[in-house]
């Protein structure tokens, strides 16, 4: 079946730009994760979802980042006013019912570069 | 709050040689334990996890981890490798409440011919 996809797969933006980015999670699986992954480290924790809510936001750096997921299918990572420091690898990922026995499965990742 | 380390970030290895590649977690409560696996322009793949019983994973590609709870370690093995495992390895632990995972910073395994 399809797996995790992504969208864009790249996007170059300049500094103080809005930027959008999709994730569209294995269908049925009612959790979905987002992580950022920064050159040379591993995936960092941003925010998790349960159907449509956000059960964990405790890894957004700041206001500028929001996510959401109306439908509990499709969820988008915004990002407001991008700094340079907000280049990176954004990975989603999906897991069945979010059990911290559950395998999350992972996207290809979209990458960011705000130049 | 979590945290695994990933005690070394390259291993260059020789194909058909075995590897190890080693990872610590600090915790004193019950966790989950994964290792995924990314090449090149891909996403994370997962290779094994721990989750309760046997301390011995055995995963897909050949590889295995063995759970030891008194050293807090989940190292990765393979006991002969390819050129296609090249790739960087993450592991990652998650608590039995809480299932955003916490990854280490990666191992970047290379395989020589």
């Amino acid at each position: 079946g399809a797996g995790v996809s992504q969208t864009p797969s790249n996007k170059v933006t300049e500094k103080g730009k809005y930027v959008e980015l999709r994730c569209d999670p294995i269908s049925g699986h009612t959790a979905l994760y987002w992580y950022r992954q920064s050159l040379g480290q591993g995936p960092e924790f941003l925010i998790y979802f349960q159907g449509t809510g956000a059960a964990d936001d405790s890894g957004l750096p700041n206001d500028r980042f929001f996510a959401v997921r109306p439908e509990g299918s499709v969820s988008t990572l915004k990002i407001q006013r991008t700094e340079r420091g907000d280049s990176a690898m954004y990975l989603c990922a999906s897991s069945l019912n979010g059990r911290g026995t559950d395998t999350q499965y992972f996207g290809p990742g979209t990458r960011l570069t705000v130049l | 709050a979590q945290s695994v380390t990933q005690l070394d970030s390259q291993v260059p290895v020789f194909e058909e040689a075995p590897v190890e590649l080693r990872c610590n977690y600090s915790s004193s409560v019950s966790v989950y334990l994964f290792w995924y696996v990314q090449y090149p322009n891909q996403g994370l793949q997962l290779l094994l996890k721990y989750l309760s019983g046997s301390t011995l994973v055995k995963g897909i590609n050949g590889f295995e981890a063995e759970f030891n709870k008194s050293q807090t370690s989940f190292h990765l093995r393979k006991p002969s490798v390819h050129i296609s495992d090249t790739a960087e390895y993450f592991c990652a632990v998650s608590d039995s409440g809480n299932t955003p995972l916490v990854f280490g910073k990666g191992t970047r395994l290379s395989v020589i011919a």
